[in-house]
């Protein structure tokens, strides 16, 4: 089952836009991750930001988590046509003993017009 | 390149065959996870492994097995393959600890016919 819930499922902005991408949990977390995946590759880890963190910035990232809400955005500034991509958002929660499971929601697909 | 490898790229088989994916993960990560992503289930946590050991287990099915071995690689064996099972299988790994992001390799894209 999915952990995290992105939204919109999809987007598409004009270069130099500002895109944000919601994500949606269900249960308690550890950490919150997002990810990127050009198109049928392997998914590249974006920003990690802890449940006792509220904003979280990178570079064109900024990261934002409201645990009262179960719920964290993400925002790109200044889009480029290379942020064509799909967007996912991560949760690492406890699963039992001293595990933790990271699990994935179904993703944001995001296209950049140039 | 994240560090992670996994073969065969691709992999093309008949329904009721069995099929072994290999994952390496990057030097110094202990644990693997295994994913399968297809386009309307999105990306379901298969099994995770620490240091040889399973850890977590998620939507896997019982067709399905994997393993960690001593050397830390890992592979996902699928048996009695279904149409159903064609997808993306994605290795990841991590250092230990929970604040930590995981590294994935490229995938491998098994089609069942």
């Amino acid at each position: 089952s999915q952990q995290g819930e992105e939204d919109p499922q999809a987007l598409s902005i004009q270069e130099g836009e500002n895109a944000t991408m919601n994500c949606s949990y269900k249960t308690s977390i550890n950490n919150l991750q997002w990810y990127r995946q050009n198109s049928g590759r392997g998914l590249v880890h974006l920003i990690l930001i802890r449940s006792n963190e509220r904003e979280k910035h990178s570079g064109r990232l900024r990261v934002t988590l409201d645990t009262s809400k179960k719920s964290s955005s993400l925002l790109i500034t200044a889009s480029r046509a290379a942020d064509t991509a799909s967007y996912f958002c991560a949760t690492r929660s406890f699963s039992g003993g001293s595990n933790y499971k990271l699990t994935f929601g179904k993703g944001t697909l995001l296209t950049v017009n140039p | 390149d994240s560090g992670v490898t996994q073969t065969p790229k691709h992999l093309i088989t008949a329904t009721g065959q069995r099929v072994t994916l290999r994952c390496s993960p990057r030097s110094g990560d202990l644990s693997v996870y295994w994913y399968q992503q297809s386009l309307d289930q999105g990306l379901q946590f298969l099994i995770q492994y620490y240091n040889g050991e399973e850890r977590a287990k998620g939507n896997i099915l019982e067709r399905f097995s994997a393993q960690q071995f001593p050397d830390l690689h890992s592979e996902l064996n699928l048996s009695s393959l279904e149409l159903g099972d064609s997808a993306l299988y994605f290795c990841a790994s991590s250092v230990a600890g929970r604040n930590t992001e995981a590294f994935f390799g490229q995938g491998t894209r098994l089609t069942v016919v």
